[in-house]
C-alpha cells in the first residue's frame, strides 16, 4: 500500500540552524500538508499546500517558516534559525482532491520526523 | 474555532472491550477520523466517519457519532496488547462549506491492555 515517507527520522540542530525536513507524499495526491506534535502536546496543523502554493496556513506558520515542492515528488518544509521551541515531532501528510468522495480526503500521516534543537 | 476534548487515560484488560471517548466543538458539517500512534511512530489512520452517518463498523472497530450531543466514540472489541497505543480523534470541518482542510486533533487517550 502506498506510503508517506520522511526524511530524516531524527535531527539533530543547533539553535539558529536552519533546518529542511523531507516529505515524499502518495504518488497521486495532490494536496500536502505539515503538522508538528511537541512533546506531551497536541497534534498541530502549521501549513497545506495545492497546485504549488500553500492553501491554508495557522498562527504557527510564521516568516520563519517556508514549505516548497522542489521537484514532481518531493515536498520540504523549512525552518529558518531555529529555537529551542521548534523541537518538535513534525509531521507531513498528503490527501487526494476530490470534493464528491469524503474518503479522497483523508489524509495519511508519514512516520515523522523528530527535531532536536539544542 | 473548533475544539476537540478527549480523555488522557484507558486502561482495559486483555479480551476486553475498549471505549475511547471524543467530543468535539464544530457544529458545521465534518469529517471526524481515529488516527492510532505506536510509541515513537507516525499517525495511523484507523478509520473515518461523515457526520451524516450514526455508525461505522470496520472488524474490531465501531464509531459512535452522536451528532446531537457532538460525541464521538470508538470501540475496539476483543482488544489486544498490539492495541496499546495513543488513539487521537480529529476533526476535518467539511471544506465544501468552509474550504479549509486542516484537521484539528484531540489531546490523545493513552490505552493501556494489561495481560
Amino acid at each position: 500500500e502506498p506510503e508517506v515517507t520522511q526524511t530524516p527520522s531524527h535531527q539533530v540542530t543547533q539553535m539558529g540552524q536552519e533546518v529542511i525536513l523531507r516529505c515524499v507524499p502518495i504518488s497521486n495526491h495532490l494536496y500536502f500538508y505539515w503538522y508538528r506534535q511537541i512533546l506531551g502536546q497536541k497534534v498541530e496543523f502549521l501549513v497545506s499546500f495545492y497546485n504549488n502554493e500553500i492553501s491554508e496556513k495557522s498562527e504557527i506558520f510564521d516568516d520563519q517558516f517556508s514549505v516548497e515542492r522542489p521537484d514532481g515528488s518531493n515536498f520540504t518544509l523549512k525552518i529558518r534559525s531555529t529555537k529551542l521551541e521548534d523541537s518538535a515531532m513534525y509531521f507531513c501528510a498528503s490527501s487526494e482532491n476530490s470534493i464528491l468522495r469524503p474518503r479522497q480526503e483523508t489524509q495519511y500521516f508519514g512516520p515523522g520526523t523528530r527535531l532536536l534543537v539544542l | 474555532g473548533e475544539d476537540v476534548e478527549q480523555s488522557l487515560f484507558l486502561s482495559v484488560r486483555e479480551g476486553d472491550s475498549s471505549v475511547i471517548n471524543c467530543t468535539y466543538t464544530d457544529s458545521s458539517s465534518t469529517y471526524l477520523y481515529w488516527y492510532k500512534q505506536e510509541p515513537g511512530a507516525g499517525l495511523q489512520l484507523l478509520t473515518y466517519i461523515f457526520s451524516n452517518m450514526d455508525m461505522k463498523q470496520d472488524q474490531r472497530l465501531t464509531v459512535l457519532l452522536n451528532k446531537k450531543d457532538k460525541h464521538l466514540s470508538l470501540r475496539i472489541a476483543d482488544t489486544q496488547t498490539g492495541d496499546s497505543a495513543i488513539y487521537f480523534c480529529a476533526e476535518n470541518p467539511s471544506f465544501m462549506d468552509t474550504g479549509r482542510r486542516a484537521l484539528t486533533f484531540g489531546s490523545g487517550t493513552r490505552l493501556q491492555v494489561q495481560p
